[in-house]
């Protein structure tokens, strides 16, 4: 059973474009997390829910729009896709607020061409 | 000063050998401390929290270094598999809400 899903797994869009990404977690866990990957592998925090509440929202430009109908879902809609937008993005779970151990998807690649 | 930082690497070892990395953090108040592993084109895993007194699982110690602020890393006996981006992870200032990722350590270990 997997832990931390999320879909899709490729994704290959134009510019201008709007796009969503889902998550979900089956292990219970309050706190879910967004993570932009770029091509440097720097793994910058987005966005945080704990219990569907927002927690954490980084410089993130407003295009990125997080959502969370429940503690088990994250999804993650973008507008207006730009070529900058291009990287790989980390959905994550953990039984807190706290910095405890951190639960990943298997990431979502995102192309902008 | 960047909040984490690590030498990136590549560190490229014989099977066997011993490797150590290290991680500089610069909030002094940082409280939390992991090392996460993450293959080529995977997620990045847990691989151990670092404890103030230092702890060892298997082949692997992390150690805590809180007045040179810097944890470290040794992996004794490399296997291949063990070849693979070990990423530092540090809580800032205390808040237990986010985490700071260093940019990783790529260690190539070879037969």
């Amino acid at each position: 059973d997997t832990a931390v899903s999320q879909t899709p797994k490729y994704l290959v869009t134009q510019m201008g474009n709007d796009k969503s990404i889902k998550c979900e977690q089956n292990l219970g866990h309050d706190t879910m997390y967004w993570y932009k990957q770029d091509s440097k592998k720097f793994l910058k925090i987005m966005f945080s829910y704990n219990n569907k509440e927002l927690i954490i929202n980084e410089t993130v430009p407003n295009r990125f729009s997080p959502k969370s109908p429940d503690k088990a879902h994250l999804n993650l809609h973008i507008n207006s896709l730009e070529l900058g937008d291009s990287a790989v993005y980390f959905c994550a779970s953990s039984p807190g607020q706290g910095a405890e151990t951190q639960y990943f998807g298997p990431g979502t690649r995102l192309l902008v061409l | 000063r960047k909040e984490v930082e690590q030498d990136p690497g590549p560190f490229n070892v014989p099977e066997g050998a011993t490797v150590a990395f290290n991680c500089t953090y610069s909030n002094s108040a940082s409280q939390s401390f992991f090392w996460y592993r993450q293959d080529c084109r995977k997620e990045p895993k847990l691989l151990m929290s670092v404890y103030s007194s230092g702890n060892e699982d298997g082949r692997f110690t992390a150690q805590l270094n809180r007045a040179s602020q810097y944890i470290s890393l040794l992996i004794r006996d490399s296997k291949l598999s063990d070849s693979a981006t070990y990423l530092c992870v540090v809580n800032i200032n205390g808040n237990n809400r986010k985490l700071i990722w260093g940019l990783g350590t790529s260690l190539a270990v070879n037969p």
